[in-house]
């Protein structure tokens, strides 16, 4: 089976750093990706990993460790605007369009 | 350019009726996989469509079928709805074997069975 855990909530302060961290336990791993989920809207892609380390693109960053099954979004300089669910998501070996998400973290930005 | 597009944006049904969610993928893309999220839960893999074919398919039983045509477009189609069913049904598209391709995805159908 695919198991993919996520903390269901965190709160953090305007121009602070928020890391969401992200563990998997699946069969066969292909990356994994992050996306954001604004509340009634699509889910958009953020960032993508398929090999160890660290990936920066801009104010997000994502890390992974293949050997742990660990991932973590590296939010920094947060606005208001980051508001939103992150969704962490891994990638079916054998079929590039099927992936498997997490529950969802949800990210509260305050003043 | 246009993204995923989904139709209709929300739904209402009654229990044992049937439902058709629309959707047309990004240009370009020639792959539709559709995915359900429940409240507070991730998207859920339903099943995928290249070539005019069902090419996959999640732990979804027989009540949810699908189609695609032959400009990519797709629906999807539930039977005999349970008061389970109700949740957000996102359409998602691709090139179909592109490693690093995300899925995008549309804005969903809300579909609420009562």
């Amino acid at each position: 089976g695919q198991n993919i855990d996520q903390p269901t909530e965190m709160t953090a302060t305007e121009g602070a750093i928020v890391q969401i961290n992200c563990t998997y336990q699946t069969s066969g791993f292909n990356g994994l990706f992050w996306y954001q989920q604004h509340a009634g809207e699509a889910p958009t892609f953020l960032s993508y990993n398929v090999l160890d380390g660290l990936e920066e693109k801009g104010r997000f960053s994502s890390f992974l460790s293949r050997s742990k099954g660990y991932s973590y979004l590296l939010l920094k300089e947060l606005q208001m605007k980051d508001s939103a669910s992150y969704l962490c998501a891994v990638r079916d070996p054998y079929n590039f369009n099927k992936f498997y998400f997490g529950s969802g973290t949800k990210l509260n930005v305050k003043p | 350019d246009a993204g995923v597009t989904q139709s209709p944006t929300h739904l209402i049904k009654t229990r044992g009726q049937q439902v058709t969610l629309r959707c047309s993928p990004k240009s370009g893309h020639d792959t539709v996989s559709w995915y359900q999220q429940a409240l507070g839960q991730g998207p859920q893999f339903i099943f995928q469509y290249y070539e005019e074919e069902e090419r996959q398919r999640g732990n979804f039983p027989d009540r949810f079928s699908g189609h695609q045509f032959p400009n990519y477009s797709s629906e999807l189609n539930v039977n005999a709805l349970l008061l389970g069913d109700s949740a957000l049904y996102l359409c998602a598209s691709s090139l179909r074997d592109r490693g690093r391709s995300p899925l995008h995805f549309g804005n969903g159908t809300r579909l609420t069975v009562t």
